[in-house]
């Protein structure tokens, strides 16, 4: 099985950065995904780590450590429709394509 | 672009009742997956599919079934729905190593 934690909810003021981490233990690790969710809306996919280290989107960063079990999701220039919640995502071994989700993070962006 | 397309976006039922909650998707992907989200809980795999036909338990399949006749369609069944399974409903279908793409969700609410 999979244990996947995060933070429940964090604030931040507008044009900040917030960091958004992720711990994870698994019995087997194919990658794993950050997805954005609006409130009363799909989840939408954000990035994608498989490898050790940082990927940049944009605003958007996000690290993985494999041998830490450890990821973060790095927004930075914080906007108002930043406010959502962030889903971390681990994807098993298997070739289905299976995720095992954290419960979420939601961050509140303040003017 | 994907488009993951469920029936509902809000259904209310009574306790009891046989639920059909469908799922479409248009982009010829093997994968469909069902998935309910509870708050504190994140999303939770209730079934999954990897082709017309073929199903496979996640890791909350008691009380429900599916059913997958075409390759584009993945409908999750409540046989005899019950409060605790007031929830929002996501489905989400993926082609290979593809992120999974979801639809908008389904908020079931059992009365």
């Amino acid at each position: 099985g999979q244990n996947i934690d995060q933070p429940t909810e964090m604030t931040a003021t507008e044009g900040a950065i917030v960091q958004i981490n992720c711990t994870y233990q698994t019995s087997g690790f194919n990658g794993l995904f950050w997805y954005q969710q609006h409130a009363g809306e799909a989840p939408t996919f954000l990035s994608y780590n498989v490898l050790d280290g940082l990927e940049e989107k944009g605003r958007f960063s996000s690290f993985l450590s494999r041998s830490k079990g450890y990821s973060y999701l790095l927004l930075k220039e914080l906007q108002m429709k930043d406010s959502a919640s962030y889903l971390c995502a681990v994807k098993g071994p298997d070739s289905w394509g299976k995720l095992q989700f954290g419960a979420g993070t939601q961050v509140v962006v303040t003017p | 672009d994907v488009k993951v397309t469920q029936s509902s976006r809000y259904l209310v039922k009574r306790t009891g009742e046989k639920v059909f909650l469908e799922c479409v998707q248009d982009m010829d992907h093997e994968n469909m997956f069902w998935y309910r989200q509870d708050p504190g809980l994140g999303l939770r795999l209730i079934y999954f599919s990897y082709d017309v036909k073929m199903k496979e338990k996640g890791d909350i399949p008691e009380g429900y079934s599916v059913s997958r006749e075409k390759k584009e369609r993945f409908s999750l069944i409540l046989e005899s729905a019950s409060t605790n399974q007031t929830s929002m409903y996501l489905c989400a279908s993926l082609d290979r190593d593809q992120p999974q793409h979801f639809g908008d969700g389904t908020r079931l609410s059992i009365l």
